[in-house]
């Protein structure tokens, strides 16, 4: 079955400064993988995904992910940070193969951006 | 075009009460889950379907039933509701395993 490590629960930076939201995962097949944003009191939103091809990928408000299968990781970057990024953030991973539909999420990332 | 949206947002139950909680999507997706949200838990898994008729356990079963009798309803059933599922609930749903998945607003349930 797979899983997902986020490294890091709390991760503060200064506004303007680079940050990097590490996410681990386990499984012995291919998988889908994404990072979702959580705002306070609110739903989940895509940030973005990762299916196959490129290893990197690219989402909404500027952030980025790099997909190693060699190091099952999937680390979620930003260059420059704004204060409104303040939000929890959450690693999923799907098999890609079916047989297994379960979506499983990391245990969150809470980015605190401070000025 | 609403989403997905989840009823109730707030309730409070007494200990050993029944509820459902409604999750309804319009974009005919064939996958839905019920998530329940704790702090530094993340997101567990409680159950899923991956189409009309079909339910399948998650993470955390255990005091938790489901139905998926039409395509765009996904129902999540308390039977004996305790004070260990005080949490927020989300509904999410997608249209196939690589779609990327839409979530509702969620459902604030505190048993007391």
């Amino acid at each position: 079955a797979q899983s997902v490590t986020q490294l890091d629960s709390q991760v503060p930076v200064f506004e303007e400064a680079p940050v990097e939201l590490r996410c681990n995962y386990s499984s012995s097949v291919s998988v889908y993988l994404f990072w979702y944003v959580q705002y306070p009191n609110q739903g989940l939103q895509l940030l973005l995904k990762y299916l196959s091809g490129s290893t990197l990928v690219k989402g909404i408000n500027g952030f980025e992910a790099e997909f190693n299968k060699s190091q099952t990781s999937f680390h979620l970057r930003k260059p420059s940070v704004h204060i409104s990024d303040t939000a929890e953030y959450f690693c999923a991973v799907i098999t890609a193969q079916g047989g297994s539909e379960k979506l499983v999420f990391g245990k969150g990332t809470k980015l605190t951006v401070n000025p | 075009n609403a989403g997905v949206t989840q009823t109730p947002k707030f309730r409070v139950l007494k200990t050993g009460q029944s509820m459902t909680l409604l999750c309804a999507q319009d974009m005919n997706h064939e996958y839905m889950y019920w998530y329940r949200q704790d702090p530094g838990m993340g997101l567990r898994l409680i159950h899923y379907s991956v189409g009309e008729g079909t339910t399948a356990k998650g993470e955390v079963p255990d005091g938790y039933n489901v139905s998926r009798l039409k395509k765009q309803n996904f129902l999540l059933g308390l039977e004996s509701a305790a004070p260990s599922q005080t949490s927020v609930y989300f509904c999410a749903s997608g249209l196939r395993l690589n779609y990327g998945y839409t979530f509702g607003s969620g459902t604030r349930l505190t048993v007391v």
